[in-house]
């Protein structure tokens, strides 16, 4: 069974470019969600898909988005990078059964972007 | 609305003493509680997990946790700290959809030789 896997693993951006960030879920899993982790602090958590729809959002605005694909890896996109948006970007996964249950994540071992 | 409270930003133990991470949670719903420990460098692995059924919950590595309602409360405990415990832990709550998954802003831990 294949874990969560991240890439890039480091980028460096400059103010106002655009970034994509890619995660494969684990095996037999059908959801995913991001998490902003910055220095010093507890992972933030972005967004969810389930089934390609975004079905749960935090507290980011919508220069955040992401995408789902039918294998179930995912991108999340930052456009209009701005320096607070430098952190660690975590991408878990999990299977959810019905509309109850537990979500067990999975986390990748994230992919750390400094913008400048 | 959801929030997770972790009532100690450090702690520092002596090897082969208990350990004891605090966690209060605020939910409207029934909520599913998890903790989670993140190594140097590493990603991010689930230790236990509460979905409403026996409330002691037992986690890997020696660690369990207790689903207090009353006290709306999920402690994480073990009875005796190894090195390799140190790392942070988070504790997360959930609703019983899945769509938010709030974590807590970690402990660390640190153990003595």
């Amino acid at each position: 069974e294949t874990g969560v896997t991240q890439s890039p693993t480091h980028l460096i951006k400059t103010r106002g470019q655009q970034v994509t960030l890619r995660c494969s879920s684990q095996s037999g899993h059908n959801t995913v969600s991001w998490y902003q982790q910055a220095l010093g602090q507890g992972p933030q958590f972005i967004f969810q898909y389930y089934r390609e729809e975004e079905n749960g959002r935090g507290n980011f605005p919508p220069r955040f988005s992401g995408l789902q694909f039918p294998n179930y890896s995912s991108e999340l996109n930052v456009n209009a990078l701005e320096l607070d948006d430098s952190a660690l970007y975590l991408c878990a996964s999990s299977l959810i059964l019905g509309i109850s249950g537990a979500n067990v994540l999975t986390f990748g071992a994230g992919s750390r972007l400094t913008v400048l | 609305a959801q929030s997770v409270t972790q009532l100690d930003s450090h702690v520092s133990v002596s090897e082969g003493t208990p350990v004891l991470l605090r966690c209060n949670y605020s939910s409207s719903y029934s909520p599913s509680l998890f903790w989670y420990v993140q190594h140097p460098n590493k990603g991010l692995q689930l230790l236990l997990k509460y979905t409403s059924a026996a409330t002691l919950v037992k986690g890997i590595n020696g660690f369990e946790a207790e689903f207090k309602k009353s006290e709306t409360s999920f402690h994480l405990t073990k009875p005796s700290a190894h090195m390799s415990d140190a790392a942070e832990y988070f504790c997360v709550v959930s609703d019983s959809g899945a769509s938010k998954i709030i974590f807590g802003s970690g402990t660390r831990l640190s153990i003595r030789p």
